[in-house]
Parts: C-alpha cells; structure tokens; sequence
C-alpha cells in the first residue's frame, strides 16, 4: 500500500524559533500533499495544498509568511513554521493521494514553550 | 462553503450493540472517505466511497453514501471494544482536486 512518512514525529521548542517538518511519499510520486492542523479532541482543518514545482496554495485564514510549503520533489513537501509561538502548538498532519485514495502520514507533534 | 457535520459527536455504547453514524454534507461532492483515529496517532484509511448508492463493508463496519441526499453513514455492528476510537468522514470539496473537508468526528467508546 502507499506509506507516507513524517519527520519528525515530535518536536519541542523555544518560542520564537523556526521549525521544519517533512513529509515523503515514499512508494509513490505525489504531485500535490496537503497540510493539516489539528487542536485537542478537534477535527483536522486543512491548512494549504502543496503543489509540486510551483507555489502553494492556502486556505482562508493561514497565513502564508508563517507557515512556509515548499514541495521541492515529488516525494516530498516540507511545512516551516516561522518563529513559532504557543499558540502554534498542535498536531500538524500531510496526506498525498494515490490511486482515490488520501493517505496520512503520521503527524508531527509541535510543542512551542 | 462546504460543511460536513456527524452526528453523533460522541457515542458509548455496549459490546455486542449496533448502531450508526451519520454524516452530512452541504454541497455536491463526488467521494467521501471515512477514517479512524486512535488517541495520539494519525488516521487510518477505511472507506473510499465514490458514487451513489455505494456500499463497501469491512469487518463490522459497513458504510454507504446517498449522494442526492448528502448523507453517509457508517453502521457497527456487534460492537467490540477493539473499535472504539474517533472516526471522521471527509468529503471532496470540488470536482478534480483532492482537497478534503473533514466532518466533527464521532468518538466511540465501546464498553463491556
């Protein structure tokens, strides 16, 4: 089946600082990914759709100098988050589709202290 | 703007018992997905739906999709604990992406 890989899966830092988390597909190409976040016994809300080659898009209400896409190759997508604060921390998940299917990589878990 | 609400938003129910969830969405789409998640993992692909009327079962899950009526639903039956965790339906929000708006959530506590 597709596997989609994160990195990493938790991540504690100072407020103020940068954080990178990855996203791989890793038996399959994955022209678009998606990003979500997701509170505390809440729903997932997608953040912005990453777009192989080109610039990603965001949903209404992120905002696109804070947390920065890029998706560089076709198996991978990386979500940036600029000077995080606490109010950033959550549980950030990526999916890639194959074959009608959204496959969800294992979530990255961000405390910002 | 497309909304996609379940109900119920929680559940705890008896080993042995049936029952349904449902999930309800505001504007057209042409596939609907249903994924579990256990506490503090990410989610688990159980059901692809793709047209109306479609029914795809598995194990004690069963799930079906009524287009016309924007309704899926998602029945368990012969609950058992094993199945307890929080299970989402998500909806394609446009003809050619894959973008997905994900429903509430339905948490489910199966007891003995």
């Amino acid at each position: 089946g597709a596997v989609v890989s994160q990195h990493p899966s938790w991540v504690i830092c100072k407020s103020g600082t940068s954080v990178k988390i990855e996203c791989r597909s890793l038996d399959f190409q994955a022209t678009t990914m998606f990003w979500y976040r997701q509170f505390p016994k809440q729903s997932l809300m997608l953040m912005a759709t990453s777009n192989e080659g080109s610039k990603a898009t965001y949903e209404q209400g992120v905002e696109k100098d804070k947390f920065l896409i890029n998706h560089a190759s076709l198996t991978l997508s990386t979500l940036t988050v600029t000077s995080a604060h606490p109010e950033d921390s959550s549980f950030y998940i990526c999916s890639a589709g194959f074959q009608e299917t959204q496959y969800f990589g294992p979530g990255t878990r961000l405390l910002v202290l | 703007e497309l909304k996609v609400e379940q109900n119920p938003l929680f559940l705890s129910m008896q080993e042995g018992k049936n029952y349904t969830i449902y999930c309800n969405y505001s504007t057209t789409s042409d596939r609907l997905y249903w994924y579990r998640q256990d506490p503090g993992k990410s989610l688990e692909s159980l059901f692809v739906l793709l047209s109306n009327g479609a029914v795809k079962q598995e194990g004690r899950l069963m799930a079906s999709l009524d287009t016309k009526a924007r309704l899926s639903t998602l029945h368990i039956t012969a609950a058992v604990h094993d199945l307890s965790a929080t299970y989402f339906c998500a909806v394609v929000i446009s003809y050619n992406t894959d973008k997905l708006i994900f429903g509430t959530g339905t948490r489910l506590q199966v007891f003995p």
